[in-house]
């Protein structure tokens, strides 16, 4: 069984440009999640999927950050415009029946 | 509100002896507890859950888990290490019966000497 897919793997830009991320989830999997992982800490959730609904988007800051899985499988995340503070390894899971998550590799970002 | 707490940033252990990565946790309702590896420029790999039932939880790689409900405790446990061990280590809480948001505690990087 395919892993959770993720790329680019490394994304290097400077403050105020944009960028984008994309996630393929495990095949069958209804629940897509997006974390944010800054070195050192551990993993926090911006925004959860069930299917192509928002089910918590509570920790997302809105105003530079967007998400959308339109077809219910893949999923981007977007950032813009990117600040300094952005600088984070980005991390798609997925879930089957919202109980263990499978995490991609991540796409570490770089804002200078 | 849920928390996880690492007391250990950093374990050292060597090759053969038993380790300890110690986790505690706080959540309304009945815990949903995780533990996840990270090996360098890689993402988190899934290693056991207890949902319900033994409090002796078994995964990967020959590693184990107690639940102690008393002391809110989660310690991840092997009775001999190995060197290819040597990674950092996340204890996670999510409330059963909610949506499922798993929150992650700070990480142990556990090292295994030769």
């Amino acid at each position: 069984e395919a892993g959770v897919a993720q790329s680019p793997r490394y994304k290097i830009i400077e403050k105020r440009q944009s960028v984008a991320f994309w996630c393929n989830p495990i095949s069958g999997h209804a629940t897509l999640y997006w974390y944010q992982q800054i070195l050192g800490q551990g993993p926090k959730l911006l925004i959860q999927f069930q299917n192509n609904g928002v089910v918590d988007d509570s920790q997302l800051p809105k105003d530079r950050f967007s998400a959308e899985r339109l077809k219910g499988v893949d999923s981007t995340l977007k950032i813009q415009p990117a600040k300094l503070e952005d600088s984070a390894v980005y991390l798609c899971a997925s879930s089957s029946t919202q109980d263990t998550q499978y995490f991609g590799p991540g796409t570490r970002l770089t804002v200078l | 509100a849920q928390s996880v707490a690492q007391p250990e940033d950093q374990v050292n252990v060597a090759e053969g002896n038993p380790l300890t990565v110690k986790c505690t946790y706080s959540v309304s309702g009945n815990p949903y507890l995780f533990w996840y590896v990270q090996y360098p420029n890689r993402g988190l790999q899934f290693l056991l859950k207890y949902i319900t039932g033994d409090n002796l939880v078994k995964g990967s790689y020959g590693f184990e888990a107690e639940f102690n409900k008393s002391q809110t405790s989660f310690h991840l446990k092997k009775p001999s290490a190995l060197v290819s061990d040597s990674a950092l280590y996340f204890c996670a809480v999510t409330r059963g019966g909610s949506a499922r948001q798993l929150t992650f505690g700070s990480g142990t990087q556990l090292t295994v000497l030769p």
